[in-house]
């Protein structure tokens, strides 16, 4: 089983829809988790970290950790064309000089 | 200023040939990794380096691939006798304790 997983997608929805992203993971010991950003050959760019459980907002985008659940989401509200990309999860267990623990990725596309 | 950087973009080569794939960190990062993202998967860590040592080289997946990295600077992955399943992209980031920022990856096919 892998630490974090995550569905591959492909997801497609309407722009302006709301999109709800997902992963869980298994080992409790990760306490920081985030999500990047990846364009088509592109390397991967950092949208969100959270710190333990709770909510953290920037713009349209929300992310939620609940670690009772080991669940951990990425919302984005009016959904737009330029929001299409890969979505991956990532955790690590400390905020240091660390590896990070990446899902295998979710391909969104938002339909104009 | 600068971003971490990567050659080559794409690099096909032969199964049984030696590759060596280079990544230049963004300048003060003392921390830099390596991770392989295969076709469909998200990305696997191979490597991390603090400065030109490297205390986490757990994700090499075999003894044909190593590492090495100048000071706190460039570093370069090498495979030796590339398998087909070596193909995939190599991305390395780069990271002054915090966020990692990654560069655009170097694209290998071995046929």
């Amino acid at each position: 089983q892998k630490e974090v997983e995550q569905d591959p997608g492909p997801l497609s929805v309407p722009e302006g829809a709301i999109v709800s992203l997902n992963c869980t993971y298994s080992n409790s010991a990760f306490q920081y988790f985030m999500w990047y950003r990846q364009y088509s050959r592109k390397g991967p760019e950092l949208l969100m970290y959270t710190y333990s459980s709770g909510n953290k907002e920037d713009g349209r985008f929300t992310a939620q950790v609940d670690k009772s659940s080991k669940y951990i989401s990425l919302f984005i509200r009016d959904s737009q064309p330029s929001d299409s990309a890969t979505y991956l999860c990532a955790t690590q267990r400390s905020r240091g000089n660390e590896k990070l623990t990446f899902g295998t990725g979710t391909r969104l596309t938002i339909i104009p | 200023g600068a971003g971490v950087s990567q050659s080559p973009s794409n690099k096909v080569t032969e199964k049984g040939k030696d590759v060596e794939l280079r990544c230049d960190p963004i300048s003060g990062h003392t921390a830099l990794y390596w991770y392989r993202q295969r076709l469909g998967q998200g990305l696997e860590f191979l490597i991390y380096f603090q400065g030109n040592s490297a205390p986490d080289k757990s994700g090499l997946p075999s003894d044909r691939f190593s590492a090495e990295r100048t000071g706190e600077s460039v570093s370069t992955l090498t495979i030796q006798r590339t398998q087909q399943e070596d193909s995939a992209v190599y991305l390395c980031a780069s990271s002054r304790g915090g966020e990692q920022y990654f560069g655009p990856g170097t694209r290998l096919t071995v046929t």
